[in-house]
């Protein structure tokens, strides 16, 4: 089975600056990865999805790299504000057609003023 | 459009119970997959109904069913509750089993006493 690991638990940043998660998986390559984000007492919220063939993609201040080389994703919150205070969670695809979702545990993120 | 609505939002139980969560999906959505979130393990993949058929199944004992009616609506049944299995409970839904983005409820915060 596929294996997730999220670079860490806890990340705070102070507000502007740019926050960097990372996700790194083994076995299987993934033909997408998606990212989420999770409030307190919500469920997931879809964010970003990048294909396999795809280096980057870009949402405003939000970007997400794939290496699959390196077999790692980079995402990235630029200009932070206390409100992208969450956690977030990456995905990936179970590696079939009608696979569902594998997602890793998550690195809650705080942005201080 | 209303988003994906699960009930109860708040359960206790108690050990050797069951219980039985709903879930309305987004309407149009055809698929509804189910998640168990633990702080321990994180999100897990308990299964997908698309049609009203099961179409995959997580790694969870066969204590964990569920269910998927004509209106595309969901429910899931624990059976012989455990401590364990106290956890956070999401439904999500998409279109279809092709459609990568999930769209998930708030969940149902389930405590086994």
């Amino acid at each position: 089975s596929q294996k997730i690991e999220q670079n860490s638990e806890a990340l705070n940043i102070q507000e502007g600056k740019t926050a960097t998660l990372t996700c790194n998986y083994t076995n299987y390559s993934p033909a997408y990865l998606q990212w989420y984000r999770q409030d307190p007492g919500r469920g997931p919220v879809f964010l970003l999805l990048i294909r396999e063939n795809e280096k980057e993609k870009r949402k405003e201040r939000l970007k997400v790299t794939f290496d699959t080389t390196l077999k790692q994703s980079l995402f990235h919150i630029t200009a932070s504000q206390p409100a992208d205070s969450a956690t977030y969670l990456c995905a990936l695809d179970r590696g079939s057609t009608l696979g569902r979702l594998y997602f890793g545990r998550g690195t809650q993120l705080t942005v201080w003023p | 459009k209303a988003g994906v609505t699960q009930t109860p939002r708040y359960l206790i139980k108690t050990r050797g119970q069951q219980v039985t969560l709903s879930c309305s999906p987004i309407s149009g959505h055809r698929s509804v997959s189910w998640y168990q979130q633990t702080p321990g393990q994180g999100l897990q993949f308990l299964f997908e109904y698309f049609s009203e058929t099961q179409r995959n199944k997580g790694n969870f004992p066969g204590r964990f069913s569920g269910r998927q009616f004509s209106n595309s609506r969901s429910e899931m049944n624990v059976s012989t509750l455990e401590l364990g299995d106290s956890a956070l409970y999401l439904c999500a839904s998409s279109l279809d089993p092709g459609r990568e983005k999930l769209f998930f409820g708030s969940g149902t915060q389930l405590s086994v006493l």
